[in-house]
């Protein structure tokens, strides 16, 4: 089984801040990697696909990068809309497997 | 545009079993995978398997093989998912989503509740 690592497991930032996160793979997943936006009581909301394809109507300020083991999200500057969890996952294989999150608080 | 629409909470006792449905409106059912996600209270989410209706085939992570069965109703455009000897770590609000990799869409999510 693939394992997803991401850290930080809690950020707390501010509205304007610039923010990554990052995602480690336990082995190459190429670029098969989305990110998912989750707010209290709600579904996950697709963000990024193929590790650096925005969703469309996801805001610019997202973006992904990375391949192999290594991904980032960052979030350019921090809406007061954004503070939220957030999960990356891997889609390689037929198997599909989430990191842990990252809750992202207001500082 | 794609709505999936679950079914109603469930309160279930240890040991039983829950089947969540999970209706599709918009697109063409049988192009995509429908995944099952679950999301215990306060933690992450963790991908029970899927199916695709093209196919007709069913495929499951090990951890939940052989107490997870999902299926899907072409007929309606409804898929479902069944979880047989819940115990009480079964606890969580479970999702459908469709997308061949990354999930484009989402349902409402089912509270599934095992308790005595």
């Amino acid at each position: 089984d693939i394992q997803m690592t991401q850290s930080p497991s809690t950020l707390s930032a501010s509205v304007g801040d610039r923010v990554t996160i990052t995602c480690r793979a336990s082995q190459s997943i190429s670029s098969w990697l989305a990110w998912y936006q989750q707010k209290p009581g709600k579904a996950p909301k697709l963000l990024i696909y193929k590790a650096s394809s925005l969703e469309s109507g996801v805001p610019s300020r997202f973006s992904g990068s990375g391949s192999g083991t290594e991904f980032t999200l960052t979030i350019s500057s921090l809406q007061p809309d954004d503070f939220a969890a957030y999960y990356c996952q891997q889609y390689t294989n037929y198997t599909y497997s989430f990191g842990q999150g990252t809750k992202l608080e207001i500082k | 545009q794609v709505q999936l629409v679950q079914s109603g909470a469930e309160v279930k006792k240890p040991g039983s079993t829950v089947n969540v449905s999970c209706k599709a409106s918009g697109g063409t059912f049988s192009s995509y995978a429908i995944k099952w996600v679950r999301q215990a209270p306060g933690q992450g989410l963790e991908w029970m398997g899927d199916f695709i209706p093209f196919f007709g085939t069913a495929n499951y992570p090990q951890k939940f093989q052989g107490r997870v069965t999902i299926t899907a109703d072409e007929s309606t455009s409804t898929a479902y998912m069944e979880l047989s000897s819940l115990r009480s770590e079964d606890t969580a609000v479970y999702y459908c989503a469709r997308g061949g990799g990354a999930l484009e869409y989402w349902g409402q999510g089912t509270l599934v509740t095992v308790s005595s």
